[in-house]
């Protein structure tokens, strides 16, 4: 019954792969995000999107590309890893803008070899 | 986004005391958010606070919006080992569209 699910909980890949994280809500909510957590811990907008369409596409490469089947799924594909991109990903979901708050998975640890 | 100023960075408390950690912005908010993080965890949403002034509590939390709705503070009483954790402030501005703004976290650590 968990309400934001994210998978895989740990990615260890090598540089220059391509990989996906998974994000499901099962709370009806209309908003979904990618948040990136570095290693001071700082939480940073990645993606917004709001009843699948792109809201917020703050300054991430373009080998981040995001996508929405519908309301309930966002995932995040990254092309050709690099050692930077090694951080916590969150995803996270909302009703509207979100003024009653953000519900966030449990997070997705990349680690770029 | 918007900056928003957390203090202190660290704490490192014994238990029963009390904690005090606040934030602030150079932008105006409609809505402040505290949320606690435990490793390994997503943020988990503590209190939220819509008025300038508001002052809400949630058992031994409680927090204030600023009254310049640029600020806004977060106490812990009586502090327990499984307070240990990461908290942050978070501001929403509907100019801002859908983005919620943290600041930079505040790690307790708290000895029995």
């Amino acid at each position: 019954d968990t309400a934001v699910s994210q998978t895989p909980k740990y990615l260890v890949t090598q540089m220059g792969n391509d990989k996906s994280i998974k994000c499901e809500q099962n709370l009806g909510h209309d908003t979904m995000y990618w948040y990136k957590q570095d290693s001071k811990k700082f939480l940073k907008i990645m993606f917004s999107y709001n009843n699948k369409e792109l809201i917020i596409n703050e300054t991430v490469p373009n080998r981040f590309s995001p996508k929405s089947p519908d309301k309930a799924h966002l995932n995040l594909h990254i092309n050709s890893l690099e050692l930077g991109d090694s951080a916590v990903y969150f995803c996270a979901s909302s009703q509207g803008q979100g003024f009653w708050g953000y519900t966030f998975g449990s997070g997705t640890r990349l680690t770029v070899v | 986004g918007q900056q928003l100023n957390q203090s202190p960075q660290s704490m490192f408390i014994q238990e029963g005391e009390d904690v005090s950690m606040n934030c602030t912005s150079s932008s105006i908010f409609n809505t402040w958010l505290w949320y606690k993080q435990d490793p390994g965890e997503g943020p988990v949403l503590l209190i939220a606070l819509y008025k300038a002034g508001e002052l809400t509590s949630n058992g031994r939390l409680t927090a204030q919006f600023g009254i310049t709705r640029k600020d806004s503070f977060l106490n812990i009483s009586a502090s327990i080992p499984s307070d240990v954790g990461i908290y942050f402030c978070a501001g929403l501005n509907p100019n801002s569209g859908y983005a919620l703004n943290f600041g930079k976290g505040t790690s307790l650590l708290v000895t029995p």
